[in-house]
C-alpha cells in the first residue's frame, strides 16, 4: 500500500489555465505539506495544513490554493497557469510532534507551455 | 530562523570507499535535523534524522550521521559506497520551534564509480 499518493504522476498543460493535483496519505497523520521543487532540484515549503487548517502559507501567489477536505487529503487548485509554475511539486505527510519525519509522495511534473 | 548549508553539489566516490556528505546548519535553538535521500525521478525518502539524546545517528541503508553543536554541523556518512547509493542527498532542518514545515539545503548530487 503506498503511504503517501499523488495524482496525476505528469501534468503538461497550457499557460492560463486550471489544474489541481490531489494527494492522499493513508498513514494516520495529521499534517500534510506541498513542497515544490524547481529545475535546480530546490525544494520549498508551500503549505502546511495540520487537521485541515491551514498553518504554513510561504509567499505564495493566491493563484495556488490548498483545499484539505479532511485529513488524509491535501489538494492543489492552480489557477492561472504560467511557465514559471512548472515544477514538480511534492506532497508529505507527518506527525504532529515537530521532530517527526516527513513522508514524501512521489511528486507531481508540472509542464507548463 | 535556522537554515542549512550543503557543502559540494556533486560528489564522486568510488564503489567501496568512505561517503562524506557536508551539511552545516545555522542555529539560535537545538535543531532537528533530518537527511534525504531522492532517487531519479521520485519522492524523498528518509535516512534518518536527530532530535535529542544521542549525537550519532543511524539510519537506513547503512547510512549514519553525527549531530556536533560545536561544529554546527551534521555530515552523512557511509563507511562503503555502493552503486545503487548514486541519488541526490538533501539535509534539512525545521528553521524555528513550533514551526514543522522542512527548510532543505541545496542537495548534493552523489556519483559512485565503478
Amino acid at each position: 500500500d503506498t503511504a503517501v499518493s499523488q495524482t496525476p504522476k505528469y501534468l503538461v498543460t497550457q499557460m492560463g489555465n486550471d489544474k489541481s493535483i490531489k494527494c492522499e496519505q493513508n498513514l494516520g497523520h495529521d499534517t500534510m505539506y506541498w513542497y515544490k521543487q524547481d529545475s535546480k532540484k530546490f525544494l520549498k515549503i508551500m503549505f502546511s495544513y495540520n487537521n485541515k487548517e491551514l498553518i504554513i502559507n510561504e509567499t505564495v501567489p493566491n493563484r495556488f490554493s490548498p483545499k484539505s477536505p479532511d485529513k488524509a487529503h491535501l489538494n492543489l487548485h492552480i489557477n492561472s497557469l504560467e511557465l514559471g509554475d512548472s515544477a514538480v511539486y511534492f506532497c508529505a505527510s507527518s506527525q504532529a510532534a515537530q521532530g517527526s519525519g516527513q513522508y514524501f509522495g512521489p511528486g507531481t511534473r508540472l509542464t507548463v507551455t | 530562523a535556522q537554515s542549512v548549508t550543503q557543502l559540494g553539489s556533486h560528489v564522486s566516490v568510488s564503489e567501496g570507499a568512505l561517503v562524506l556528505l557536508r551539511c552545516n546548519y545555522s542555529s539560535s535553538v537545538p535543531p532537528y535535523l533530518f537527511w534525504y535521500v531522492q532517487y531519479p525521478n521520485q519522492g524523498l525518502q528518509l535516512l534518518l534524522k536527530y532530535t535529542t539524546g544521542a549525537t550519532l545517528v543511524k539510519g537506513i541503508n547503512g547510512f549514519e550521521a553525527e549531530f556536533k553543536k560545536s561544529e554546527t554541523s551534521f555530515h552523512l556518512t557511509k563507511p562503503s559506497a555502493h552503486m545503487s547509493d548514486a541519488a541526490e542527498y538533501f539535509c534539512a532542518v525545521i528553521r524555528q520551534p513550533g514551526r514543522r514545515a522542512l527548510t532543505f539545503g541545496s542537495g548534493t548530487r552523489l556519483q559512485v564509480q565503478p
